[in-house]
């Protein structure tokens, strides 16, 4: 059971805006900024977002983050086919004083 | 940026294992590091982290007394020792490199641990 919920799958059509929520509680979403990542089967991951929003350089700006209390979301529009991956959010939760994840969504495009 | 890990095998349950990485492309010492495991079919997992100097270091709980991190800055390398290894310790293990406070803006590419 992880301390942050993500859905597991999410979908969507090329072209459409699609948005991965993460839930967690004031001693994580709450207290710290939320990075999420990509994943694609048998690599490494990718960071996409850090500090809630911030894009690192080469991340296209179809990708953007937010949070709000002790929920985070991931947009992703223009959906590519490139993009069918998994997506995880994670951050510092002061409690456990340990980087949490949430379990993972696996994004399929139709 | 490049982070390249090694020393991970087939290992007995209760064995130890020592992993490293060794990284190049950036300033080792003016980075925190950390390493996160994925189990087969799992999501990913924070295992530790240490700060730049080395002088602070973090776990998660399952693993606390287990594990140690460390850090040589004169070799660029990072190291994960882990003692009484379980087979829920079975994954592949990615060290990844912090940006300023946030964890993982660089990755390596894995090396897995199998305890059987």
């Amino acid at each position: 059971q992880s301390v942050l919920t993500q859905p597991p799958s999410a979908s969507g059509t090329p072209g459409q805006r699609v948005t991965i929520s993460c839930s967690g509680s004031s001693s994580n979403i709450g207290s710290h900024p939320v990075n999420w990542f990509q994943q694609l089967p048998g690599t490494a991951p990718k960071l996409l977002i850090y500090n809630n929003y911030q894009r690192p350089s080469g991340v296209p700006d179809r990708f953007s983050g937010s949070t709000s209390g002790t929920s985070a979301s991931l947009a992703i529009s223009g959906l590519q086919s490139d993009d069918e991956s998994d997506y995880y959010c994670a951050t510092w939760d002061v409690s456990l004083r340990a980087w949490v994840f949430g379990g993972g969504t696996k994004l399929t495009v139709l | 940026v490049q982070l390249v890990e090694s020393g991970g095998t087939l290992v007995q349950p209760g064995g130890s294992l020592r992993l490293s990485c060794t990284v190049s492309g950036f300033i080792f010492s003016d980075s925190a590091m950390g390493w996160v495991r994925q189990a087969p079919g799992k999501g990913l997992e924070w295992v530790s982290g240490i700060c730049a100097s080395g002088r602070c270091t973090f776990y998660q709980p399952s693993v606390r007394g287990r594990f140690t991190i460390s850090r040589d800055n004169s070799k660029d390398t990072l190291y994960l020792q882990m003692y009484s290894l379980r087979a829920e310790d079975t994954a592949v293990y990615f060290c990844a490199k912090y940006h300023g406070d946030y964890l993982g803006d660089f990755w390596g590419q894995g090396t897995l641990v199998t305890v059987s």
